[in-house]
């Protein structure tokens, strides 16, 4: 299958500052890319769909000047978490988006974010 | 509103069991599901999804899922439990735009010797 790397897999960081993760596509190229938050024991939460080259859709309840996402190029997306605070601390998944005869959506290692 | 509600939080099988891992959705329209697996600190795996056509689907490492429209089910099943699958299983639905998945909670899979 098509491989999507998400770094970094593990960040801890001082309340206040900013941090940013990135998601790569790295053998296709992905126009759309998905965010998810994931609470300990609890489901996958979409964030926001990312778009190449156009603003990110965010879902209901998502703070977009906290979560802020960038999709600059086909097989980049990155998402920073402004002036993290404590709650801010989960695990953030992305996934890509392969279209063709078989669209399909593969998702990165994710990433525990852990502010102190 | 879409949802999707997996009953067993934890499930523990003996290797070499079979196993059957739950999944209800509501959907307005004709859904489209999926089963991924999760192991500890990785990302998802899609195990496999339905879209149309047969009922019966079969996806990677064994596993199966029957889409039955009047129970609005979607189980999952893998008739020898191998310990290597032990994870976390995710029920999802949607349309056919992965923007539109919702998932489950999650079915934590342990497998005992």
């Amino acid at each position: 299958g098509a491989v999507v790397s998400q770094h970094p897999s593990r960040v801890i960081c001082k309340s206040g500052t900013s941090v940013k993760i990135e998601c790569r596509s790295l053998d296709f190229q992905a126009t759309t890319m998905f965010w998810y938050r994931q609470f300990p024991k609890q489901s996958l939460m979409l964030m926001a769909t990312s778009n190449e080259g156009s603003k990110a859709t965010y879902e209901q309840g998502v703070e977009k000047d906290k979560f802020l996402i960038n999709h600059a190029s086909l097989t980049l997306s990155t998402l920073t978490v402004t002036s993290a605070h404590p709650e801010d601390s989960s695990f953030y998944i992305c996934s890509a988006e392969r279209t063709g005869l078989d669209t399909e959506a593969f998702f990165g290692q994710g990433t525990r974010l852990t502010v102190v | 509103a879409q949802s999707v509600t997996q009953p067993d939080i934890h499930i523990t099988v003996s290797e070499g069991a079979s196993l059957e891992l739950r999944c209800n959705y509501s959907y307005g329209a004709t859904p489209y599901l999926f089963w991924y697996v999760q192991s500890p600190g990785q990302g998802l795996q899609l195990l496999l999804k339905y879209f149309s056509g047969d009922t019966l689907v079969q996806g990677i490492k064994g596993f199966e899922a029957e889409f039955k429209r009047s129970q609005s089910s979607f189980n999952l099943r893998k008739p020898s439990v191998h310990w290597s699958d032990a994870a976390e299983y995710f029920c999802a639905v949607g349309a056919r735009g992965y923007s539109t998945l919702t998932f489950g909670k999650g079915t934590m899979l342990l497998v005992s010797p």
